[in-house]
């Protein structure tokens, strides 16, 4: 188990440009979260999956912002027309549903720069 | 609604010295509370947590906290501060079970130096 993985770890785009993410959780999670970080602060709750279903999103993500989870195993998170403000680090994490499902693993993060 | 105060953005200790970073919570129902520490460029990782039960809990790396329900407060500490401490620290929020996302509500973060 080599742990969350997110993909790519560095990602410089230019505003009005599409990006989008990819988070690989432990294998046998079947909890997934996407948070966002801007510099200086803690990680803000954007969005979760149990297994393919997305069942909550944070007012933060703006309809530019969608994210997905086709089979229930890897996500993906991507951004239209991309904005100056959305410069941050996206941040996954995993979890087990049932025993263990307040306990969360994070991967290491995208980090995005718009220029 | 949940919120965490974490009070310091910096603190700096000597190595050798104790660690005490300041968390406090608000919370409608009885939390689940987290501590996790952030190196540069990395992902957060889990040093200790409270959900139930004995309110002093020991983590990782020599790590403790306690939960404090009548102060609203789950303070870190360390007896002894080692260089590899240094790193960004994160305590953290969430409505345990009256949640079932488990959802994670974060502070600002303290940053841990620790000089030589």
């Amino acid at each position: 188990d080599t742990g969350v993985s997110q993909n790519p770890r560095h990602k410089i785009t230019k505003r009005g440009q599409n990006v989008t993410f990819r988070c690989d959780p432990i294998s046998e999670h079947n909890r997934l979260y996407w948070y966002r970080q801007t510099l200086g602060q803690g990680p803000e709750f954007l969005t979760y999956f149990q297994n393919e279903a997305q069942l909550e999103k944070s007012r933060l993500l703006s309809d530019r912002f969608s994210a997905e989870r086709p089979k229930g195993s890897f996500s993906t998170l991507e951004i239209q027309r991309t904005e100056q403000g959305d410069s941050a680090m996206y941040l996954c994490a995993s979890s087990l549903m049932g025993q263990g499902a307040d306990e969360a693993f994070f991967g290491q993060g995208t980090r995005l720069t718009v220029v | 609604a949940q919120s965490v105060t974490q009070l310091g953005s910096h603190v700096s200790v000597s190595e050798g010295a104790l660690v005490l970073l300041r968390c406090n919570y608000s919370s409608s129902v009885p939390p689940y509370l987290f501590w996790y520490v952030q190196y540069p460029n990395q992902g957060l990782q889990l040093l200790l947590k409270y959900t139930t039960g004995a309110t002093l809990v020991k983590g990782i790396n020599g790590f403790e906290a306690e939960f404090k329900k009548s102060e609203t407060s789950f303070h870190l500490t360390k007896p002894s501060a080692h260089m590899s401490d240094a790193a960004e620290y994160f305590c953290a929020v969430s409505r345990g079970l009256m949640d079932s996302s488990y959802k994670l509500i974060f502070g600002s973060g303290t940053r841990l130096l620790v000089r030589p």
